[in-house]
């Protein structure tokens, strides 16, 4: 069974201060792993997606993940927040019985002038 | 533009009725998907199509039904028998099953039971 956890439900940053949003997985195969946005009343937007090519992953507005076996984990960074960050983020992996793409729960950010 | 379109954005209901939510996308995609989303509990998987005329129950399929009769669209009816279905509705698209492919959204629809 394949499993997304996301560490707090809440963030909340200063302007310009690092972004750092957690996420460890479960998986009995190589994970295919996503970070998502998701701005209020909206839809999710795909932010970056690890697919075994690169451990270090550049997705969109400035945010990276990177991926560590050893460690489980793919935290989504930021080196310095905007006002616009603020959204709610959602850590998935692929399902390996396909078409069934699992969530975690998701971590809001805020971000404070 | 390609994309995934959900209409209405908000909708109301009254107790015992059935409601339709409509899904579009012109992005070619084989699968297509409906998730629930309430606070806190992330996104929750109600159907999902691979091809046109098949579709598999989610996690959450009690109280609703779907149909695929073209590969553009995948309409999500919420029926009575839904005990709580004030939420916001996800439709989403894939290029295929594969895990490693990820998925196009919609905007959403906000459904509130009066």
């Amino acid at each position: 069974a394949q499993s997304v956890t996301q560490l707090g439900s809440h963030v909340s940053v200063s302007e310009g201060a690092l972004v750092l949003l957690r996420c460890n997985y479960s998986s009995s195969v190589p994970p295919y792993l996503f970070w998502y946005v998701q701005y209020p009343n909206q839809g999710l937007q795909l932010l970056l997606k690890y697919t075994s090519a690169a451990t270090l992953v550049k997705g969109i507005n400035g945010f990276e993940a990177e991926f560590k076996k050893s460690e489980t984990s793919f935290h989504l960074t930021k080196p310095s927040a905007h006002m616009s960050d603020a959204a709610e983020y959602f850590c998935a992996v692929g399902n390996t019985g396909g078409f069934k793409t699992i969530f975690g729960a998701g971590t809001r950010l805020f971000v404070k002038a | 533009d390609g994309g995934i379109t959900q209409s209405p954005k908000y909708l109301f209901r009254k107790e015992g009725q059935n409601v339709t939510l409509s899904c579009e996308q012109n992005l070619n995609h084989d699968a297509m998907y409906w998730y629930r989303q309430d606070p806190g509990q992330g996104l929750r998987l109600i159907y999902y199509s691979q091809i046109v005329n098949d579709f598999q129950k989610g996690d959450i399929a009690e109280g609703y039904s779907v149909s695929r009769e073209k590969k553009e669209s995948f309409p999500l009816t919420v029926t009575s028998a839904q005990k709580n279905p004030t939420a916001f509705y996800l439709c989403a698209s894939s290029i295929g099953g594969q895990r490693n492919t990820e998925a196009f959204f919609g905007q959403g629809t906000r459904l509130t039971v009066v």
